[in-house]
């Protein structure tokens, strides 16, 4: 249980163009989904929380007109990264908290790796 | 937010027991105790999640003191599979907007032959 997927596991693009990520929980409703991006060697880093429904909640210093982020229904939220960059070239990890139960606890999905040419 | 502490780095053989130990001295009354572990380029998956007391699975044990100002994460008789890198996080027990995770920087666990 908790499976959560993302899709495409990696991309290549070049400069200037936009890039699509999905994330989906496959066997349980997520009225809450979050993106987070990691560089090499470090921490992830959270991007934004992104609400079913309603508009994303970013965290300060990310772009929101960069980082679009739809959540549309109970199991998908997506990530387009307008006009990307080279510096934008990144592992992005989504989470989803499953709706049921009590507890809070985020399941991860297996990231997507983005080279911008 | 809670902040955790954890060591850099860790360096074990095959078949030993590890520790690792995680500070979280301002959690509060509400936070619960998650590990997770990462392998390269994969997503953090979950490991063990506990508020007080000891919590085991088929893959660890949770170790926390009365306190609960630190955890410790008990992997027993590790493989060469086990290297990667463990996260320890506070959270807010209870589902509700606004809780979120913070990352710190994890323990990179190195089991050696």
């Amino acid at each position: 249980g908790a499976v959560v997927s993302q899709h495409p596991s990696w991309v290549i693009c070049k400069s200037g163009t936009s890039v699509k990520i999905e994330c989906r929980s496959l066997d349980f409703q997520a009225t809450t989904m979050f993106w987070y991006r990691q560089f090499p060697k470090q921490s992830l880093m959270l991007m934004a929380t992104s609400n079913e429904g309603s508009k994303a909640t970013y965290e300060q210093g990310v772009e929101k007109d960069k980082f679009l982020i739809n959540h549309a229904s109970l199991t998908l939220s997506t990530l387009t990264v307008t006009s990307a960059h080279p510096e934008d070239s990144s592992f992005y990890i989504c989470s989803a908290r499953d709706a049921g139960g009590y507890t809070d606890t985020q399941y991860f999905g297996p990231g997507t790796r983005l080279t911008v040419l | 937010l809670a902040k955790t502490t954890q060591p850099i780095s860790m360096d074990s053989y095959e078949g030993q027991e590890v520790n690792i130990t995680c500070s979280h001295n301002n959690i509060a009354t509400n936070d619960y105790i998650t590990w997770y572990q990462q392998f390269p380029s994969q997503g953090p998956r979950f490991i063990i999640q506990g508020y007080k007391t000891k919590v085991t699975n088929e893959v660890a044990s949770l170790f926390i003191p009365a306190d609960r100002k630190s955890s410790t994460l008990s992997l027993p008789r590790v493989s060469l599979s086990d290297t990667a890198v463990y996260y320890c996080l506070v959270g807010a027990l209870i589902k509700a907007a606004g809780n979120k995770l913070t990352f710190g920087g994890g323990t990179r666990v190195l089991v050696k032959p």
